[in-house]
């Protein structure tokens, strides 16, 4: 399974955009890049998947460049309760059952 | 609300005990994960289920730890003879049989602290 490197922690103010990057120079073929946000006490929750390029839903934006190697998960606008632990997952999703293998994530910290 | 729950959210037991926490997946969700995390770091995989089967575990799933979904519905995690090295954030997750994703849905977690 392809290793990811993400920060540690990150720093930001509400209203400001984030961008959180993750490495995986490892990647396959066939793997996805998927994050996971977690807040105290709750258990992951899915946020964005994607493969290559740009995915955008309702809560953030996945930038891909064409090598695959890293991926940037952007949060616009962030406010107090964006505050949480933010994994990056690289695997491939195509099996039924596939375990999400998580690393230690990069905890964000909102500030007002 | 439907989501997946677990119980209990909070367990302190002894050395030596043995505690058992239960998960109920999303309905209809055939797919059960069972994670454990510690402070500082994330999920790390225990084992899977799909309906009733048991198809995978870790190696962090000693002969302590047992697991069983009987009749594909709620699942329970049991360990025996509790170690202080057990004590951790216990986390069911449920999918279901297809999805584009792969998302997983997770319970708020079991606690369990061992003294």
């Amino acid at each position: 399974l392809a290793k990811t490197t993400q920060p540690i922690s990150m720093d930001s103010y509400e209203g400001q955009e984030v961008n959180i990057t993750c490495s995986h120079n490892n990647i396959a073929t066939n793997d996805y890049i998927t994050w996971y946000q977690q807040f105290p006490s709750q258990g992951p929750r899915f946020i964005i998947q994607g493969y290559k390029t740009k995915v955008t839903n309702e809560v953030a934006s996945l930038f891909i460049p064409a090598d695959r190697k890293s991926s940037t998960l952007s949060l616009p606008r962030v406010s107090l309760s964006d505050t949480a632990v933010y994994y990056c997952l690289v695997g491939d999703v195509g099996g039924p059952g596939t375990a999400l293998i998580f690393g230690k994530g990069t905890t964000l910290s909102v500030s007002s | 609300d439907t989501g997946v729950s677990q119980d209990p959210r909070h367990k302190i037991t002894k050395r030596g005990q043995n505690v058992t926490f239960r998960c109920d997946p999303i309905s209809e969700h055939n797919r059960l994960y069972w994670y454990r995390q510690t402070l500082g770091q994330g999920p790390e995989f225990l084992t899977y289920f799909q309906n009733e089967a048991q198809l995978e575990k870790s190696r962090l799933l000693s002969d302590r730890f047992s697991a069983e979904r009987p009749k594909g519905s709620f699942s329970t995690l049991e360990i025996q003879r509790t170690e202080q090295g057990d004590s951790a954030m216990y986390l069911c997750a449920s999918s279901p049989g297809q999805t584009p994703y792969n998302e997983q849905f997770f319970g708020p977690g079991t606690r369990l602290t061992v003294l």
